[in-house]
């Protein structure tokens, strides 16, 4: 069975700082990963997804993550936090066969 | 293309009554999902279609709960009789069925049932 889990359901940084959100996954075939961001009021939209290609993978908004097969994670990063990426960002795995599983979610809150 | 559309945006009903969402997913896309979303449980993952065709209901929670999809174009979660624990938000999205490829989610309904 495939899972999800993000660690910490809330996450605050001063604005300029690092964005370091934590997603680890578990399942039994090589998984597709995304990260998606949803602004208050709003559905979810894609950040960036992993498909088996580059293990480092860029998405919108300077957001990046990095697939470690060893350690089961996709973190995501941003190296400098800006006050508009205030919101919530859900870790998903898929394995091939269409049912995307999520995770609890991660609030991040930006300080000026 | 406009994207996923539901409607309504926002629902308020009174404990008993029907609900019926409605969700129109991006053309061309096979497969379409409905999510539920609440602060108790996250995202939950209802039911999924398949061209049509229901492939996966496990994630309903009730018999209260059900879904059609009448046609490729258009879609409808149904709660009958609706309950005060209902009130979340739902989310239809759709998917091309490429494998990799992401969910594309509509702006969500939410429900309240006092």
């Amino acid at each position: 069975a495939q899972s999800v889990t993000q660690l910490g359901s809330h996450v605050s940084v001063s604005e300029g700082a690092l964005v370091l959100l934590r997603c680890n996954y578990s399942s039994s075939v090589p998984p597709y990963l995304f990260w998606y961001v949803q602004y208050p009021n709003q559905g979810l939209q894609l950040l960036l997804k992993y498909t088996s290609a580059a293990t480092l993978v860029k998405g919108i908004n300077g957001f990046e993550a990095e697939f470690k097969k060893s350690e089961t994670s996709f973190h995501l990063t941003k190296p400098s936090a800006h006050m508009s990426d205030a919101a919530e960002y859900f870790c998903a795995v898929n394995t091939g066969g269409f049912k995307t599983i999520f995770g609890a979610g991660t609030r991040l809150f930006v300080k000026a | 293309d406009a994207g996923v559309i539901q409607s309504p945006r926002h629902e308020v009903t009174e404990m008993g009554q029907e609900v019926t969402l409605r969700c129109k997913p991006i053309s061309g896309h096979d497969y379409l999902f409905w999510y539920r979303q609440t602060m108790m449980r996250g995202l939950e993952l209802l039911i999924y279609f398949n061209n049509n065709v229901p492939i996966d209901d496990s994630g309903m929670p009730e018999d209260r709960f059900s879904a059609k999809m009448p046609n490729a174009s258009f879609s409808t979660l149904k709660i009958q009789p609706s309950e005060p624990r209902d009130s979340a938000v739902y989310f239809c999205a759709s998917s091309p069925g490429v494998r990799g490829t992401e969910a594309f989610f509509g702006q969500g309904t939410r429900l309240t049932v006092v």
